[in-house]
């Protein structure tokens, strides 16, 4: 069964416009990753954020952890039209080693 | 460094007829696996490796066989295809310090 869930499904915005995407887990976890697909693509990873990390940033991205909501958000600046993609967070899987389950993703529409 | 190459990129079979999808991998990773990509549903581990002659289930295995003789190749194979599976298939690798998945770029499977 499917460990995190985002939301919204699908988010629809202007460039230059910020982006907020969540995501929902169920049980502890050690980490959260967030990953981002183009259409027809594969997936990339975009940041890493660890249990006692409160706040991570990479260029446009921030993203936060919040694990007594069992909660994380990932924040896109300053959108632009390349961002139109969907993104995922994923938390490891229980004793699978580094494996991850992911959610059903946020589609991002980023108009011109 | 061509990192994790999938072949077929597309494929069509015939209820019961069988299939290999190939994954490698040139990155030297330890860890490497298969996922399902349906519609809604995220991507859902199918198995996992963690190293040459390691293998093991994940959350949906049931349908597909796979092996690790090598580091560098992962194969999937479906011995008797049924609708059901028709899905994209994404092949990962990871390092076993880091929990990172490199995702390849997919291999679209139409079951008739």
């Amino acid at each position: 069964s499917q460990q995190g869930e985002e939301d919204p499904q699908a988010l629809s915005i202007q460039e230059g416009e910020n982006a907020t995407m969540n995501c929902s887990y169920k049980t502890s976890i050690n980490n959260l990753q967030w990953y981002r697909q183009n259409s027809g693509r594969g997936l990339v990873h975009l940041i890493l954020i660890r249990s006692n990390e409160r706040e991570k940033h990479s260029g446009r991205l921030r993203v936060t952890l919040d694990t007594s909501k069992k909660s994380s958000s990932l924040l896109i600046t300053a959108s632009r039209a390349a961002d139109t993609a969907s993104y995922f967070c994923a938390t490891p899987l229980y004793n699978a080693g580094n494996m991850l389950t992911f959610g059903g993703g946020t589609r991002l529409m980023v108009k011109p | 460094n061509a990192g994790v190459t999938q072949t077929p990129k597309f494929q069509v079979l015939k209820t019961g007829q069988s299939m290999t999808l190939q994954c490698a991998q040139d990155m030297n990773h330890e860890y490497m696996s298969w996922y399902r990509q349906d519609p809604g549903m995220g991507l859902r581990l199918i198995h996992y490796s963690v190293g040459a002659g390691i293998t093991d289930q994940g959350e949906v295995p049931n349908g597909y066989n796979v092996s690790r003789s090598t580091t560098e190749d992962f194969p999937l194979r479906l011995l008797s295809a049924a609708p059901s599976q028709t899905s994209v298939y994404f092949c990962a690798s990871s390092r076993l310090e880091s929990g990172e998945l490199f995702f390849g770029e997919g291999s679209r499977l139409t079951v008739l």
